[in-house]
């Protein structure tokens, strides 16, 4: 099965400050999702990867895929508070369901 | 509101009792998943069903159960619940895209507390 690593784990940054989370995969990467989580509530869809080399932005966040590396990152430029959350990256497996990582929690201070 | 429903929001129950969560997938889509997440296991996937058919299991206890409706919505039965079952519990469901890719959307979860 395919698994995602994340890393770091978590992080504090100070508000106005860049941030950047990866997204390893023991397999090979044909896509990828970047999802964030509200403590305790759903999942919110942020961006889809298809290809490698592709990179999406969104408002001040930036996502590319490096289909060489099996990875992608999640850049955040200029955080604000409304940046705080558990992000988590989630791939498509063979059998049509996603399979994430163990997420990223970020902590925006001002 | 993500178009995925998911019923109760919360719910406490006691140890070795059964209780069913309800989904309502978006308008249109076939597939509904099943995940739960705890802390310290994170999102796991536990079953998929499209157009009321098991399409997919995952790391599903025996001891949980699924199943989806003619009108697309699915119930997850979790029965002689232990206290680790406590999680939120998230139902997702998903749309075809171009080239073969997927586009999903979650609900907002129920959050089971075992007591």
């Amino acid at each position: 099965s395919q698994e995602l690593e994340q890393s770091p784990q978590s992080l504090i940054v100070q508000e106005g400050k860049n941030l950047t989370i990866n997204c390893t995969s023991s397999k090979t990467l044909y896509g990828l999702y970047w999802y964030k989580q509200k403590y305790g509530e759903g999942l919110i869809f942020l961006m889809m990867l298809q290809k490698g080399g592709e990179e999406k932005s969104h408002e001040k966040i930036t996502a590319k895929l490096d289909e060489k590396k099996q990875q992608s990152s999640l850049h955040i430029t200029a955080s604000q508070p409304s940046h705080a959350g558990i992000y988590l990256c989630g791939a498509d497996t063979n059998d049509y369901k996603l399979s994430f990582g163990a997420g990223t929690t970020v902590t925006v201070r001002a | 509101d993500s178009g995925v429903t998911q019923t109760p929001k919360h719910l406490i129950t006691a140890t070795g009792q059964r209780v069913t969560l309800r989904c309502s997938p978006r308008s249109g889509d076939l597939s509904v998943y099943w995940y739960q997440q705890s802390l310290d296991q994170g999102l796991q996937f536990l079953i998929q069903y499209y157009n009321g058919e098991e399409r997919a299991k995952g790391n599903i206890l025996e001891r949980f159960s699924a199943q989806q409706f003619p009108d697309l919505h699915s119930e997850l039965n979790l029965s002689s619940l232990e206290l680790g079952d406590s999680a939120l519990y998230f139902c997702a469901s998903s749309e075809p895209l171009t080239g073969g890719w997927y586009g999903y959307t979650f609900g907002s979860g129920t959050r089971l507390t075992v007591v």
